[in-house]
């Protein structure tokens, strides 16, 4: 059963900062990786999407890297802002389930101090 | 154009009644996906709908079921609620015809309360 595991749970930085946040999962037969961000109480907003043959996709200032072998994602978010302040999800759906059926981890919470 | 939307936004309901949400996908989508994010929890996928029979789904009791409509509009049932039932209940739309590589976009759920 895929499994998805992100960390920190939670993370705090000043305005300005360069982050990194992390995924990982343990089954590599993946289709593909998207990562969402979640405002409090909200649904889930897609920011990239990642299919199994691509090493990376970039938006703004996010940039969101997929080693599929070792079972690894990061998403860079540069230049941080506070708006950024919420929830990001990582998950990924199997080959053998298709793309609509998403597994995810338990997300970072992120907090950008003005 | 409109994303998908759900209805209702809010609702509390006692243990042992029955409850109905409703989904509808963003324009062009034809298939929809339930899932149950209960508090400081990623989602957790309950089943899939397309072509108006539910093609896949996760580890959800029979207690929830489903239905898909000629228009892609889908609803989830959850009968003989349980106080362990409430969480976010978010629906997710994409198009089959990209099935294996297609975005999922979610509504902004429904958060279900029962007492």
């Amino acid at each position: 059963k895929q499994e998805v595991t992100q960390i920190p749970a939670a993370l705090s930085v000043p305005e300005g900062e360069n982050l990194v946040l992390n995924c990982s999962f343990t089954d590599s037969a993946i289709y593909n990786l998207q990562w969402f961000r979640q405002d409090p109480g909200k649904g889930l907003t897609s920011l990239l999407l990642i299919q199994s043959s691509q090493r990376e996709q970039t938006s703004g200032r996010l940039n969101a890297s997929l080693d599929k072998s070792s079972g690894r994602s990061t998403l860079y978010i540069a230049a941080s802002q506070p708006g950024d302040s919420a929830t990001y999800l990582c998950a990924v759906s199997n080959a053998q389930t298709g793309a609509n059926n998403l597994f995810f981890g338990t997300g970072t919470r992120l907090t950008v101090i003005p | 154009d409109a994303g998908v939307t759900q209805s209702p936004t809010h609702l509390i309901k006692t243990r042992g009644q029955q409850v109905t949400l409703r989904c509808s996908p963003k324009s062009g989508h034809d298939t929809v996906s339930w899932y149950q994010q209960a508090l400081g929890q990623g989602p957790q996928f309950i089943f899939q709908y397309y072509e108006e029979e539910e093609r896949q789904r996760g580890n959800f009791p029979d207690r929830f079921s489903g239905h898909q409509f000629p228009n892609y509009s889908s609803e989830l049932n959850v009968n003989a609620l349980l106080l362990g039932d409430s969480a976010l209940y978010l629906c997710a739309s994409s198009s089959i015809r990209r099935l294996w590589g297609d975005e999922q976009y979610f509504g902004p759920g429904t958060r279900l309360t029962v007492t």
